[in-house]
């Protein structure tokens, strides 16, 4: 089982619409949690950080469930520019830290 | 803004050449980072670095070293490039362990 696991997609929606994005996670020393953008042959942005309270930014918002060990990504009024992969990110600690990238998830924002 | 930067955005190198990939940071983060990314696989963590001079080994890091020198500055190196190695090069850098990386544009290398 990965350790960080994502529906890849891809999500094809219209614009306007509302999207959203689950990503779970299988280890409990999970301490931080991330989204991160990356356009096609881009580097991956950051594009939040997820706090256990939930989190705007604007359209999107980012939701933490530690029970149940995932971290979700709503986005809304999508835009065109909204097209890109979002990826999941999680710091676990052990000992030091350890950073762990999702797959991604690939979103299509259609006219 | 963090603003993370690297020698080359494209690179083309012969088989067996010693290729250095050069990443800088202007945020004085104690931490940086290597990954290459290659389709179908994600993100894989060549090396990183928590300090000056020090580095710690990755998922992935047969055929490559590091040097951190200095605080702003992480190179990579391919001893010997192999055609195995034709891949994005990211580097990151983060300000403490447990908070966002910030990548740099990237490095693709080709190695014919």
């Amino acid at each position: 089982r990965k350790e960080v696991e994502q529906d890849p997609g891809p999500f094809n929606v219209p614009e306007g619409a509302t999207v959203a994005f689950n990503c779970t996670y299988s280890n409990s020393a999970s301490q931080s949690f991330f989204w991160y953008r990356q356009d096609c042959r881009k580097e991956p942005k950051l594009l939040m950080s997820v706090y256990s309270s939930g989190n705007e930014d604007g359209r999107f918002t980012a939701q933490l469930n530690r029970a149940s060990q995932y971290i979700s990504l709503l986005i809304r009024d999508s835009k065109l520019s909204d097209s890109a992969t979002y990826l999941c990110v999680v710091n676990i600690r052990t000992g030091g830290f350890k950073t762990i990238f999702g797959a991604g998830t690939r979103l299509f924002v259609k006219a | 803004d963090v603003k993370v930067t690297q020698s080359s955005r494209y690179l083309v190198k012969r088989t067996g050449e010693k290729v250095f990939l050069e990443c800088v940071q202007d945020m004085d983060h104690e931490n940086m980072f290597w990954y290459r990314q290659d389709p179908g696989l994600g993100l894989r963590l060549i090396y990183f670095s928590y300090d000056v001079k020090m580095k710690e080994k990755g998922d992935i890091p047969e055929g490559y070293s590091v040097s951190r020198e200095k605080k702003e500055r992480f190179s990579l190196i391919l001893e010997s490039a192999s055609t195995n190695q034709t891949s994005m090069y990211l580097c990151a850098s983060q300000i403490t362990p447990g908070y966002g990386q910030y990548f740099g544009p990237g490095t693709r290398l080709t190695v014919t």
